[in-house]
């Protein structure tokens, strides 16, 4: 079955340290990958795809995400992280019917 | 800019008491989306539009209905609100079928009281 895991329900991290948000997937075929983040009562903002070619993509916002096919993972990291950052985040993957399958996804929370 | 407009961004509503949201893109995407989300979980699909082409995800309520008159507009109807409708519903649009990422509204957040 196709699907998407966002294992973290929430995940804390300090101003200034790295975050990473976890997701791993399981899909037919060649992976397309997603990452959305969803401000309170906001939709949702596109942060950064893969598609195909290099494995550590570039996103909105200094966000990246790096796509491991051993380990069906792609996920978000960023260098140094903001207070403004804290949002939700959704992992999402395009299934056989072009449909995106979501994570449940993870709140980021950053403390100043 | 190009982008996705929904109005309005908070709805109340009656139970029972007909809705309709409505969504507006200048992006000339083929596809709309409807998505209904609920308390920070996934968004759940409801249905889509290609172009013309109208499909309905097979555990969609009869409640709800969508209407898609031109390419830049779509609705979504809710014919008899209950509790268990609130919730924030997006919009959302892609070039086409194949599906690289969606652009998403604002959303309205829809209360029923």
């Amino acid at each position: 079955a196709q699907s998407v895991a966002q294992p973290e329900d929430q995940v804390n991290v300090a101003e200034g340290n790295p975050l990473t948000v976890k997701c791993t997937y399981s899909v037919s075929g060649n992976p397309y990958l997603f990452w959305y983040v969803q401000y309170p009562n906001r939709g949702l903002q596109f942060l950064l795809k893969y598609i195909t070619g290099d494995n550590l993509v570039k996103g909105s916002y200094g966000f990246e995400a790096e796509f491991n096919k051993s380990q069906t993972s792609f996920h978000l990291k960023k260098p140094s992280a903001l207070v403004s950052d804290s949002a939700l985040y959704f992992c999402a993957v395009r299934d056989s019917n072009y449909q995106l399958i979501w994570g449940a996804g993870t709140k980021l929370i950053i403390k100043p | 800019d190009a982008m996705v407009i929904q109005n309005p961004r908070y709805q109340v509503t009656q139970f029972g008491k007909p809705v309709t949201l409505s969504c507006s893109q200048t992006l000339n995407h083929n596809v709309m989306y409807w998505y209904q989300q609920k308390s920070s979980q996934a968004p759940k699909l409801l249905f889509h539009y290609y172009d013309k082409d109208f499909n309905n995800e097979a555990d969609t309520p009869d409640n709800f209905q969508s209407r898609r008159p031109n390419t830049s507009f779509c609705f979504l109807d809710i014919r008899s609100p209950g509790l268990g409708d609130a919730a924030m519903y997006l919009c959302a649009t892609s070039r086409g079928p194949l599906n690289y990422g969606y652009t998403f509204g604002s959303g309205t957040r829809l209360t029923v009281v």
